[in-house]
């Protein structure tokens, strides 16, 4: 069936340095991957997105490799900062505006 | 210009009761999609509306039922409360077509 898993509960990194945030995900079928940070209190909000015909895309300070043969995507954050402390889910999707399939979570904490 | 809101944030039910979630889309988004999240888990998919039907839905009773309006925003409700019902109900809305889904603050839903 469909699942989208984390590999580890909670990440514990020292300012500065670079996060490297892990994601499994099961359906072959998901076209469109998306990560999202959660802040305590408020909803989602959109990180970096990729597609499934593309393995590495880039923003600011985040990139999201995708290795589609193993099914894993990973979120790396450079130079991480106390803002970016939260929690970090990975999303999948199949087809445009298909429902959101998420995993459970990751809490990365950002120590000073 | 305004993102997706929901209200009210915080709410507070017996079990039993009905309750009604409001959204409203993220401006000129078309489609709209209601998540469940409990605590420490990442959101589920309960539904999604888009040009006032619901054209997809996920694994929930058919005490969840939703509408949207001809203005694109939308409405949650859930009929006889389970104490199981208590979670954060997020508001996500896009545009149709590929793209980023962008969420509210959500409601946060509490049966006792």
């Amino acid at each position: 069936g469909e699942s989208v898993g984390l590999h580890l509960p909670t990440l514990s990194v020292q300012e500065g340095d670079n996060s490297i945030i892990n994601c499994a995900y099961s359906n072959s079928a998901s076209d469109y991957f998306i990560w999202y940070k959660q802040e305590s209190g408020k909803g989602p909000q959109f990180i970096i997105d990729i597609r499934s015909n593309m393995d590495k895309r880039q923003g600011q300070r985040v990139t999201v490799l995708l290795n589609k043969t193993v099914k894993h995507l990973s979120l790396q954050i450079a130079a991480t900062q106390p803002g970016d402390s939260a929690v970090y889910f990975c999303a999948e999707t199949a087809g445009a505006n298909s429902k959101l399939t998420f995993g459970k979570g990751i809490t990365l904490s950002v120590r000073p | 210009d305004a993102g997706v809101t929901q209200s009210p944030t915080h709410l507070i039910k017996t079990r039993g009761q009905q309750v009604t979630l409001r959204c409203s889309p993220k401006s000129g988004h078309d489609t709209v999609s209601w998540y469940q999240q409990a605590l420490g888990q990442g959101p589920q998919f309960i539904f999604q509306y888009y040009e006032e039907e619901e054209r997809q839905r996920g694994n929930f009773p058919d005490r969840f039922s939703g509408h949207q309006f001809p203005n694109y925003s939308s409405e949650l409700n859930v009929n006889a409360l389970l104490l199981g019902d208590s979670a954060l109900y997020l508001c996500a809305s896009s545009l149709v077509g590929p793209g980023e889904a962008f969420f509210g603050q959500g409601t946060r839903l509490t049966v006792v």
